[in-house]
């Protein structure tokens, strides 16, 4: 069965800190896709990156980079020079491979960055 | 391109009535899936609507239901409501079933059962 988990529930940086979130998954497939949202107070998830599980390419958006390691089911998110717009809670998700849009999400992680 | 709505934003009501959420999704989106958050039990899959078929269901109880319509919007209808339901029901569009496929949320409706 697929799982996320977020260890980490609430985070708290000052402004230009540099902060990574940690995300842990389980499946037993072994092609599937990891997703990362956000969700500000308007309470609306809102797109950051899709990867799937063949490609362990780190990427870099911006200020954004994620690192996927297939050995140890990790897909961390790491925010360069945080700022206050930053401030939200951040999801990692997991897909099933069938073609159905099915997203298994983790529990989040309340990023707050004080000015 | 407008981005998905969600009516009404908020609603309340009483254990035992029945409610209907409504989702339109972005134009010439095919796909409609529809989540549940709650602080305890976080973001679930509900159930997923392509071409007015129900493509996948989640683990909730035959109380959840839902339909897609031909224009691609969507209703779920929540039966016997108990207080457990009160959560954000999210929805979210994309053009095409399954996962390399983006979905887009829209910003919620905010069930409280009282």
């Amino acid at each position: 069965a697929q799982k996320v988990t977020q260890a980490q529930t609430e985070i708290s940086v000052v402004e230009k800190e540099d902060v990574t979130l940690d995300c842990v998954y389980e499946t037993r497939d072994t092609t599937y896709y990891l997703f990362w949202y956000k969700q500000p107070p308007s309470g609306e998830l809102v797109f950051l990156i899709r990867r799937n599980s063949f490609d362990e390419q780190n990427e870099i958006s911006g200020r954004y980079s994620w690192n996927f390691q297939k050995s140890t089911s990790s897909f961390n998110f790491t925010i360069t020079a945080s700022q206050v717009v930053d401030s939200a809670v951040y999801f990692c998700a997991l897909s099933e491979p069938t073609g159905a849009n099915n997203l298994f999400f983790g529990t989040g992680t309340r990023l707050t960055v004080i000015p | 391109k407008a981005g998905v709505t969600q009516t009404p934003r908020y609603l309340i009501k009483t254990r035992g009535q029945q409610v209907t959420l409504s989702c339109s999704p972005i134009s010439g989106h095919r796909s409609v899936s529809w989540y549940q958050q709650t602080p305890g039990q976080g973001l679930q899959f509900l159930f997923e609507y392509f071409s007015e078929t129900q493509r996948n269901k989640g683990n909730f109880p035959g109380r959840f239901s839902g339909r897609q319509f031909s224009n691609s919007r969507s209703e779920m209808n929540v039966s016997t409501l108990e207080l457990g339901d009160s959560a954000l029901y999210l929805c979210a569009s994309s053009s095409l079933a399954g996962p390399l496929n983006e979905q887009f949320f829209g910003p919620g409706t905010r069930l409280t059962v009282l």
